[in-house]
């Protein structure tokens, strides 16, 4: 069965420094992964995805994430946050090879709030 | 372009009193519909799945109840709210293709629910 961790459910930055937000899957096939971030009372929005493609996946917002296949990882970053970055982000995962049923739908990690000190 | 509408975006009920979210898909046919909730510091727990009319699948026993009377709505209902229902409500979309979730899921602005 797929399951995702994402180390930390707080990290705190500050302005101008490195961003980096963990996330390790467990999936028996290579899956497709996803970066989601979600602002405070609003729905949750892709900022990136990994479909099998290039390992480097660039998204919005300056973010990017690499996969790492020799460590199931999937971790999330961008060289300099910004306080607008302030933000809940979730990391999720399918099995590409899933068809239907529950076992075809995303699976998410529990969230890292990310906070951005001046 | 798909968009995905969702309603009201802030509700005050009290408990025992009736439930109705309304979740509405424009732009695409057919899609693959979830609700989830978010309750605080316990991350998105899904709630229900739809992969058509008529065809729920409930992920967790709950005091909730849903349905999708149209192809592009799905509404989450409670006949009697509790306490703990509380949270932030999210509906979703992913395309019916094949593996649609792996295309991932498009979100709604969410419905946050505060039940007194």
């Amino acid at each position: 069965a797929q399951s995702v961790t994402q180390l930390g459910s707080h990290v705190s930055v500050s302005e101008g420094a490195l961003v980096l937000l963990r996330c390790n899957y467990s999936s028996s096939v290579p899956p497709y992964l996803f970066w989601y971030v979600q602002y405070p009372n609003q729905g949750l929005q892709l900022l990136l995805k990994y479909t099998s493609a290039a390992t480097l996946v660039k998204g919005i917002n300056g973010f990017e994430a690499e996969f790492k296949k020799s460590e199931t990882s999937f971790h999330l970053t961008k060289p300099s946050a910004h306080m607008s970055d302030a933000a809940e982000y979730f990391c999720a995962v399918s099995d590409p090879t899933n068809y239907g049923g529950s076992q075809g739908n995303l699976i998410f990690g529990k969230g890292t709030k990310l906070s951005v000190k001046p | 372009s798909q968009t995905i509408h969702q309603w009201p975006a802030t509700l005050v009920q009290p408990v025992g009193s009736p439930l109705s979210l309304e979740c509405t898909v424009e732009g695409t046919s057919n899609p693959n519909l979830y609700w989830y909730r978010q309750a605080a510091g316990r991350g998105l727990q899904l709630l229900f799945y739809s992969v058509g009319i008529g065809q729920i699948s409930s992920e967790v026993p709950q005091n909730l109840s849903a349905s999708r009377p149209q192809d592009r709505q799905f509404i989450l209902s409670s006949k009697k709210l509790l306490l703990s229902d509380s949270g932030f409500y999210l509906c979703a979309w992913s395309p019916s293709l094949p593996g649609g979730a792996n295309y991932g899921y498009t979100f709604g602005s969410g419905t946050r629910l505060t039940v007194v």
